[in-house]
Protein backbone atom coordinates (compact mmCIF):
# COMPACT_ATOMS: atom_id res chain seq x y z
CA UNK A 1 0.00 0.00 0.00
CA UNK A 2 0.84 3.65 -0.28
CA UNK A 3 3.46 5.01 2.53
CA UNK A 4 3.73 8.32 3.86
CA UNK A 5 6.21 9.44 6.16
CA UNK A 6 6.70 12.25 9.10
CA UNK A 7 9.55 13.52 10.90
CA UNK A 8 10.70 13.93 13.37
CA UNK A 9 8.66 10.85 15.46
CA UNK A 10 8.76 13.49 18.45
CA UNK A 11 10.36 16.66 19.12
CA UNK A 12 11.01 18.39 22.70
CA UNK A 13 11.22 22.20 22.22
CA UNK A 14 11.39 25.25 24.52
CA UNK A 15 8.46 27.62 24.48
CA UNK A 16 8.24 30.39 21.95
CA UNK A 17 10.34 28.18 19.59
CA UNK A 18 9.01 27.21 15.94
CA UNK A 19 8.93 23.63 14.93
CA UNK A 20 8.75 21.81 11.52
CA UNK A 21 7.55 18.71 11.26
CA UNK A 22 7.82 17.06 7.96
CA UNK A 23 5.60 15.03 5.71
CA UNK A 24 6.53 12.80 2.36
CA UNK A 25 4.48 10.52 0.31
CA UNK A 26 7.14 8.05 -0.57
CA UNK A 27 5.76 6.40 -3.61
CA UNK A 28 2.49 8.17 -5.05
CA UNK A 29 2.51 11.64 -5.49
CA UNK A 30 0.04 13.18 -3.42
CA UNK A 31 -1.92 15.90 -4.52
CA UNK A 32 -4.01 16.68 -1.40
CA UNK A 33 -2.52 16.30 2.14
CA UNK A 34 -4.56 16.69 5.32
CA UNK A 35 -2.95 18.26 8.61
CA UNK A 36 -4.88 16.41 12.28
CA UNK A 37 -3.53 16.81 15.69
CA UNK A 38 -5.37 15.11 18.53
CA UNK A 39 -4.87 15.61 22.18
CA UNK A 40 -4.56 12.37 24.65
CA UNK A 41 -7.72 10.07 24.85
CA UNK A 42 -9.40 12.51 21.77
CA UNK A 43 -10.19 11.83 18.30
CA UNK A 44 -8.16 12.92 15.58
CA UNK A 45 -9.27 16.69 14.77
CA UNK A 46 -8.56 18.35 10.89
CA UNK A 47 -6.96 21.32 11.25
CA UNK A 48 -6.04 22.15 7.27
CA UNK A 49 -6.23 20.99 4.00
CA UNK A 50 -3.38 21.74 1.43
CA UNK A 51 -2.94 21.01 -1.96
CA UNK A 52 -0.10 20.78 -4.18
CA UNK A 53 0.67 24.46 -5.05
CA UNK A 54 -1.71 26.42 -3.35
CA UNK A 55 -2.32 28.08 0.06
CA UNK A 56 -3.79 25.82 2.55
CA UNK A 57 -7.43 25.92 3.91
CA UNK A 58 -7.81 26.08 7.60
CA UNK A 59 -10.49 24.32 9.56
CA UNK A 60 -12.51 26.84 11.69
CA UNK A 61 -10.68 28.04 14.26
CA UNK A 62 -7.36 26.86 13.57
CA UNK A 63 -4.67 29.57 13.51
CA UNK A 64 -3.29 30.08 9.86
CA UNK A 65 -0.59 32.47 11.22
CA UNK A 66 0.06 29.81 14.20
CA UNK A 67 0.58 26.84 12.18
CA UNK A 68 2.05 27.48 8.81
CA UNK A 69 1.70 24.87 6.34
CA UNK A 70 3.62 24.35 2.80
CA UNK A 71 2.78 21.82 0.09
CA UNK A 72 5.66 23.10 -2.35
CA UNK A 73 5.70 19.80 -4.13
CA UNK A 74 4.07 16.70 -5.00
CA UNK A 75 5.57 14.19 -2.35
CA UNK A 76 6.02 16.88 0.67
CA UNK A 77 3.93 19.02 2.81
CA UNK A 78 5.72 20.59 6.04
CA UNK A 79 4.01 22.24 9.28
CA UNK A 80 5.75 24.37 11.06
CA UNK A 81 3.97 25.47 14.80
CA UNK A 82 5.55 28.95 14.89
CA UNK A 83 5.99 30.09 18.51
CA UNK A 84 4.92 27.26 20.42
CA UNK A 85 3.36 27.27 23.67
CA UNK A 86 2.91 24.46 26.14
CA UNK A 87 -1.11 24.15 24.93
CA UNK A 88 0.46 23.25 21.35
CA UNK A 89 1.95 20.00 23.04
CA UNK A 90 -0.26 17.15 21.20
CA UNK A 91 0.37 14.46 18.68
CA UNK A 92 0.62 16.07 14.71
CA UNK A 93 -0.54 13.65 12.01
CA UNK A 94 -0.56 14.00 8.60
CA UNK A 95 -2.11 12.19 5.61
CA UNK A 96 -2.21 11.99 1.83
CA UNK A 97 -4.32 11.43 -0.83
CA UNK A 98 -3.00 10.79 -4.42
CA UNK A 99 -4.23 10.42 -7.94
CA UNK A 100 -6.28 7.87 -9.25
CA UNK A 101 -7.18 6.55 -5.99
CA UNK A 102 -10.74 5.70 -4.59
CA UNK A 103 -10.53 8.55 -2.11
CA UNK A 104 -8.77 6.28 1.18
CA UNK A 105 -6.36 8.37 2.80
CA UNK A 106 -2.95 7.09 3.69
CA UNK A 107 -1.49 8.39 7.25
CA UNK A 108 1.84 9.12 8.71
CA UNK A 109 3.02 7.82 11.73
CA UNK A 110 2.43 10.55 13.57
CA UNK A 111 4.61 13.16 15.58
CA UNK A 112 4.67 14.19 19.06
CA UNK A 113 5.28 17.75 20.04
CA UNK A 114 5.81 18.57 23.76
CA UNK A 115 6.73 22.47 24.65
CA UNK A 116 8.78 22.99 27.92
CA UNK B 1 -18.68 17.09 11.23
CA UNK B 2 -18.32 13.27 11.56
CA UNK B 3 -21.46 12.14 9.97
CA UNK B 4 -21.49 8.72 11.85
CA UNK B 5 -22.34 7.20 14.95
CA UNK B 6 -20.79 4.46 16.79
CA UNK B 7 -20.50 2.96 20.11
CA UNK B 8 -17.88 4.19 22.09
CA UNK B 9 -16.31 0.77 23.14
CA UNK B 10 -16.66 -2.91 22.89
CA UNK B 11 -15.11 -6.26 23.92
CA UNK B 12 -14.24 -9.41 21.67
CA UNK B 13 -13.05 -12.53 22.56
CA UNK B 14 -10.05 -13.81 21.31
CA UNK B 15 -10.60 -16.22 17.92
CA UNK B 16 -14.29 -14.87 17.98
CA UNK B 17 -15.75 -12.39 15.87
CA UNK B 18 -15.84 -8.82 16.35
CA UNK B 19 -18.74 -6.60 14.39
CA UNK B 20 -18.32 -3.21 14.85
CA UNK B 21 -21.56 -1.35 13.70
CA UNK B 22 -21.44 2.19 12.41
CA UNK B 23 -24.28 4.26 11.66
CA UNK B 24 -24.52 7.01 8.88
CA UNK B 25 -28.33 7.54 8.15
CA UNK B 26 -27.29 11.22 6.56
CA UNK B 27 -25.08 9.59 3.82
CA UNK B 28 -25.41 10.92 0.47
CA UNK B 29 -25.58 8.50 -3.26
CA UNK B 30 -22.11 9.35 -3.84
CA UNK B 31 -20.42 8.78 -0.39
CA UNK B 32 -18.47 5.95 0.38
CA UNK B 33 -17.53 4.05 3.51
CA UNK B 34 -14.34 4.25 5.26
CA UNK B 35 -13.22 2.49 8.12
CA UNK B 36 -9.91 2.71 9.45
CA UNK B 37 -8.12 1.58 13.10
CA UNK B 38 -5.44 3.72 15.25
CA UNK B 39 -3.25 1.58 17.87
CA UNK B 40 -2.03 4.06 20.74
CA UNK B 41 0.24 6.86 19.81
CA UNK B 42 0.38 5.87 15.46
CA UNK B 43 -1.21 6.95 12.78
CA UNK B 44 -4.29 5.87 11.75
CA UNK B 45 -4.27 2.34 9.50
CA UNK B 46 -6.59 1.88 6.55
CA UNK B 47 -8.76 -0.80 6.48
CA UNK B 48 -11.40 -1.14 3.81
CA UNK B 49 -14.16 0.88 2.18
CA UNK B 50 -16.90 0.64 0.52
CA UNK B 51 -19.50 2.41 -1.67
CA UNK B 52 -22.93 -0.09 -1.71
CA UNK B 53 -21.48 -3.18 -2.24
CA UNK B 54 -19.97 -5.29 0.55
CA UNK B 55 -16.39 -5.33 0.32
CA UNK B 56 -13.88 -8.22 1.75
CA UNK B 57 -10.15 -8.16 1.92
CA UNK B 58 -7.19 -9.79 3.96
CA UNK B 59 -8.09 -7.86 6.93
CA UNK B 60 -11.91 -7.42 7.04
CA UNK B 61 -15.52 -7.76 5.88
CA UNK B 62 -17.57 -4.67 5.29
CA UNK B 63 -21.32 -4.75 5.45
CA UNK B 64 -23.26 -2.23 4.10
CA UNK B 65 -27.17 -2.16 4.65
CA UNK B 66 -29.34 -1.64 1.32
CA UNK B 67 -29.82 1.78 2.39
CA UNK B 68 -26.60 2.60 3.06
CA UNK B 69 -27.35 4.14 6.39
CA UNK B 70 -25.56 1.90 8.46
CA UNK B 71 -22.53 -0.41 8.02
CA UNK B 72 -20.81 -3.17 10.40
CA UNK B 73 -17.22 -4.03 9.81
CA UNK B 74 -15.93 -7.66 10.80
CA UNK B 75 -12.94 -8.63 11.82
CA UNK B 76 -13.28 -12.49 11.41
CA UNK B 77 -10.75 -13.68 13.85
CA UNK B 78 -10.00 -11.47 16.40
CA UNK B 79 -6.44 -11.55 17.99
CA UNK B 80 -5.00 -9.35 20.50
CA UNK B 81 -3.27 -6.89 17.99
CA UNK B 82 -6.61 -6.03 16.78
CA UNK B 83 -6.96 -4.26 20.02
CA UNK B 84 -7.39 -0.37 18.69
CA UNK B 85 -10.10 2.35 18.13
CA UNK B 86 -11.64 2.18 14.83
CA UNK B 87 -13.30 4.71 13.24
CA UNK B 88 -16.16 4.98 10.31
CA UNK B 89 -16.05 7.77 8.49
CA UNK B 90 -18.41 8.61 5.54
CA UNK B 91 -17.35 11.57 2.85
CA UNK B 92 -16.36 11.81 -0.86
CA UNK B 93 -13.67 10.66 -2.36
CA UNK B 94 -11.02 13.14 -2.37
CA UNK B 95 -12.52 15.08 0.45
CA UNK B 96 -11.56 16.31 4.12
CA UNK B 97 -11.87 12.85 6.57
CA UNK B 98 -13.97 14.35 9.61
CA UNK B 99 -13.25 11.76 12.56
CA UNK B 100 -15.77 11.01 15.06
CA UNK B 101 -14.88 9.12 18.47
CA UNK B 102 -14.68 5.65 17.31
CA UNK B 103 -15.26 2.19 18.73
CA UNK B 104 -12.49 1.40 21.24
CA UNK B 105 -12.36 -2.51 20.58
CA UNK B 106 -10.71 -4.55 23.65
CA UNK B 107 -9.58 -7.80 22.81
CA UNK B 108 -9.50 -10.75 25.44
CA UNK B 109 -7.59 -13.32 25.84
Amino acid sequence: GAVVSQHPSWVICKSGTSVKIECRSLDFQATTMFWYRQFPKQSLMLMATSNEGSKATYEQGVEKDKFLINHASLTLSTLTVTSAHPEDSSFYICSASGRGTTGELFFGEGSRLTVL
Amino acid sequence: DAKTTQPPSMDCAEGRAANLPCNHSTISGNEYVYWYRQIHSQGPQYIIHGLKNNETNEMASLIITEDRKSSTLILPHATLRDTAVYYCIVTLPGNQFYFGTGTSLTVIP
